[in-house]
Order: structure tokens, then sequence, then C-alpha cells
């Protein structure tokens, strides 16, 4: 079952935009990853927020985690053509032995 | 990259045959997964491995198996390979469980096409 759903599916931006995808989930996490997959490859990993954090930051990226929502935004600020890929959140739930459950996708196309 | 390959990267067999895909590490991480990518269902979690010999099903493990001889293999066997298997496969591995920094590395990827 699809814990994660991510909101929009698919956005279209201009290269300097921010983009902001959104993430729900339905049960009580540990964390929850935010994921790159460019076409064609395998996912690689951004950040990762845990239950007790409401907000990270890592270069361009801004996290936020609402736990009483159960929901996260992933935003990227300054989009690049090279941030044109698939983000998918995915949450690690309590006592899941590491397992995580993935969201269907956002597809980012960022045109330069 | 983390130090992972799977091979085959593409696969074309046909249906009731038997298919093993194979995933190798070089970081000495402790979990190992199995994911298979389809369009519209993101990626689902196959199988899991805990540790040599420790293995577990995930989501959608009907009609799959797995192995775990050494830490750096883990392998996926399609027993008799149906065209629902058609899919892109992922391993992932991960040096700790969840409620600590679980972050997974993924392989590239194997394209298996059943006809």
């Amino acid at each position: 079952s699809q814990q994660g759903e991510e909101d929009p599916q698919a956005l279209s931006i201009q290269e300097g935009e921010n983009a902001t995808m959104n993430c729900s989930y339905k049960t009580s996490i540990n964390n929850l990853q935010w994921y790159r997959q460019n076409s064609g490859r395998g996912l690689v990993h951004l950040i990762l927020i845990r239950s007790n954090e409401r907000e990270k930051h890592s270069g361009r990226l801004r996290v936020t985690l609402d736990t009483s929502k159960k929901s996260s935004s992933l935003l990227i600020t300054a989009s690049r053509a090279a941030d044109t890929a698939s983000y998918f959140c995915a949450t690690a739930t309590r006592g899941s032995q590491g397992n995580l459950i993935f969201g269907k996708g956002t597809k980012l196309s960022v045109k330069p | 990259d983390a130090g992972i390959t799977q091979s085959p990267r593409h696969k074309v067999t046909e249906t009731g045959t038997p298919v093993t895909l194979r995933c190798h590490q070089t970081e000495n991480h402790r979990y190992m997964y199995w994911y298979r990518q389809d369009p519209g269902h993101g990626l689902r979690l196959i199988h899991y491995s805990y540790g040599v010999k420790d293995t577990d099903k995930g989501e959608v493990s009907d009609g799959y198996s797995v192995s775990r001889s050494k830490t750096e293999d883990f392998l996926l066997t399609l027993e008799s390979a149906t065209s629902s298997q058609t899919s892109v496969y992922f391993c992932a591995i991960s040096e700790r469980a969840s409620g600590s920094s679980n972050e997974q590395f993924f392989g590239p990827g194997t394209r298996l096409t059943v006809l």
C-alpha cells in the first residue's frame, strides 16, 4: 500500500523559478526522506528529516515536515535545467526494519 | 556513487523461464532491498535482507524469491517469469535500520522484459 503521495504529479517551470512539491502520508513515521531520479537512472538520496524536526536545509533544498497534518514539502530554489527529474518522498515507519515506503513521485521539468 | 552494481542491466526472456538478477555491493552495508518500478506505481518493495541468510517479504513478493549467502550479494529469482513481471528492478542498500539515518543507496537498475 502506498504511504506517501506526492502532489503535483507533474510540474513544469522556468529556470530560476522555485519548485515546490508536497508529500502526504498516512501513518506515524520515524523519518521522511526525499529522493531524486534522473531518467533511466537509480534513485539518489537528497535529504532526510526526522519526525521531531520541522525544517531542514541542504544547499538549494528546503524540506518541511508537519506531523500533525502528516505532510511534507520539498522546495527547490532557483531551479536549473539539471534539476529536471522525478522526485519521490519515502517514509520510514516505526519498527519497519529500515524499510521505506515510496510515493509515486513528482515529475519536474525545468525549461531553460 | 555507492558501490552497488546490478547484473544484468537488461534482459529479455520468455514466459515460464527462470531468471536471476544479481546485486553486488562493496560498502559492507547490512541491509539490502529489491524493488520494482512500474509506471503509476512508484517503487514497491519485493524482498529485503537484514543480514546474511536473513530475508523477509515486502509488499509484492509473490512470484519472487531471494537469497543472501554473503554480505555483498543479494540475488532475486523469478522462478517462472510472467509478463506481469516486466519491470525495472532496483537494488538498494542501507547501513542502518529505521529509527536512525537509514537513507538508501540505489543501484543503476535492471530492465527486464518478459515476452
